[in-house]
């Protein structure tokens, strides 16, 4: 089966600074990692994908880095903004699953402080 | 706006009631799935739906009864529910089953059995 983790559930930086929230995963054959944001109130909105063929992926302002060794991932958020204080959830597909389905991990509580 | 609307986002019941959940997709997506978030625990998929048929459900007890009478639309059936049941219910829909991880999100029906 699946599991995944996160290594820190809150995370509290100052406006400006760069954040990095933490997963791990436990099936070697998972080859589909999403980041999802869930702001107070709101379901889980689609932040940055990536799949198992690489190790780095950019978007706006986020960067999602893959360590197929360690089975770890982490997604860092450039100059962090008091807009970006959610909850932030990996999810972890693939290794033989037959729909698709989404494994995700807890949640890390980000705070933004101005 | 994710393109999937949850209604109603608060319910409230007793334990003897019966009621529904209503999800539609404006997306023409032709997969949907009910979630399960409840505090501090991670997201667990309850039930996928793939052309208006039932492809999993998870084990959920049969008091959750879900209907999907065509690909825009998704219902859950609550009877006999227990407070332990009280979570935020989350509706994501697919462009087909086997896509099911890049999912949208609805913004849920908070439901609080009394």
């Amino acid at each position: 089966g699946e599991s995944v983790g996160l290594h820190l559930p809150t995370l509290s930086v100052q406006e400006g600074d760069n954040s990095i929230i933490n997963c791990a995963y436990s099936n070697s054959a998972s080859d589909y990692f999403i980041w999802y944001k869930q702001e107070s109130g709101k379901g889980p909105q689609f932040i940055i994908d990536i799949r198992s063929n690489m190790d780095k992926r950019q978007g706006q302002r986020v960067t999602v880095l893959l360590n197929k060794t360690v089975k770890h991932l982490s997604l860092q958020i450039a100059a962090t903004q008091p807009g970006d204080s959610a909850v932030y959830f990996c999810a972890v597909a693939g290794g033989g699953t037959s729909y698709g389905k989404l494994t995700f991990g807890q949640g890390t509580i980000l705070t933004v402080h101005p | 706006e994710t393109g999937v609307t949850q209604t109603p986002r608060h319910l409230v019941m007793g334990m003897t009631n019966k009621k529904s959940l209503k999800c539609e997709q404006h997306l023409g997506h032709n997969a949907m799935y009910w979630y399960k978030q409840s505090a501090k625990k991670p997201l667990e998929l309850m039930f996928v739906y793939s052309l208006e048929e039932r492809v999993e459900n998870n084990s959920v007890p049969s008091r959750f009864s879900p209907e999907c009478p065509n690909s825009s639309h998704l219902f859950l059936h609550l009877h006999t529910l227990q407070p332990e049941d009280s979570a935020l219910y989350l509706c994501a829909s697919s462009q087909d089953k086997n896509r099911g991880t890049e999912a949208f999100f609805g913004q849920g029906t908070r439901l609080t059995v009394v």
